[in-house]
């Protein structure tokens, strides 16, 4: 079935280790997507990727970094900088049009200890 | 970028029916309103969508104002299994933002049995 996976699901770090959360999507879409949600709030934008070989900042950027060298895929790395990493990320993809539903993976939840 | 506003929470009882408001004053007229609900520790998960007509699809109703202001999403028939934050989100592919989408707090329907 056509989906969207971020693994692991639970994540656990030392602090000052950079971390990679994977997000792969099989839905052949253009846009994809990195949000962090911390308790009891929204979803934040962290970067998002309209195509292969481009990413833009979201709106909370610092201290994370992304690559797009494949459609499928859409990485996502929290570095030693960024100074609150315990939350729950979220991955989406989304065919790039504003009338078409966008899909989310069940999230990676990262503690950092 | 244009923003919603929702009330923080709402309660229902199972089987009635549930409208969920959303007020959005300072649409443009390329906006689209897309609703998603989230489960605890999940990821969004897509409801419905609009831009100017009322909208049906098998998990509910949307509503939208004549005046494109305000809209409602209808839960026709709550179950315990609707309860979750239910986001109102407007995406416009001119805007500054890119068509991502944006994320407020939303509101958390309670079921009660």
């Amino acid at each position: 079935d056509g989906g969207i996976t971020q693994s692991p699901k639970y994540l656990f770090r030392k602090e000052g280790q950079n971390v990679t959360l994977s997000c792969e999507q099989n839905l052949n879409h253009d846009a994809m997507y990195w949000y962090r949600q911390d308790p009891g709030q929204g979803l934040r934008l962290i970067y998002y990727s309209q195509i292969v070989n481009d990413f833009q900042k979201g709106d909370i950027a610092e201290g994370y970094s992304v690559s797009r060298e494949k459609k499928e895929s859409f990485p996502l790395t929290v570095t030693s900088a960024q100074k609150n990493p315990t939350a729950f990320y979220l991955c989406a993809s989304n065919p790039g049009s504003v009338s078409t539903e966008a899909f989310f993976g069940q999230g990676t939840r990262l503690t950092v200890v | 970028d244009a923003k919603t506003t929702q009330p923080n929470s709402m309660e229902s009882n199972e089987e009635e029916p549930v409208h969920l408001p959303c007020n959005h004053s300072t649409i443009s007229g390329t906006d689209y309103i897309h609703w998603y609900r989230q489960l605890p520790s999940q990821g969004p998960e897509y409801v419905i969508h609009g831009l100017t007509s009322n909208v049906n699809n098998r998990m509910a109703s949307l509503a939208i104002a004549e005046d494109r202001k305000s809209s409602t999403l209808i839960l026709h028939r709550a179950t315990l299994r609707d309860a979750a934050v239910y986001y109102c989100i407007l995406r416009d592919v001119y805007g500054g933002s890119q068509g991502n989408l944006i994320f407020g707090k939303g509101t958390k329907l309670s079921v009660k049995p």
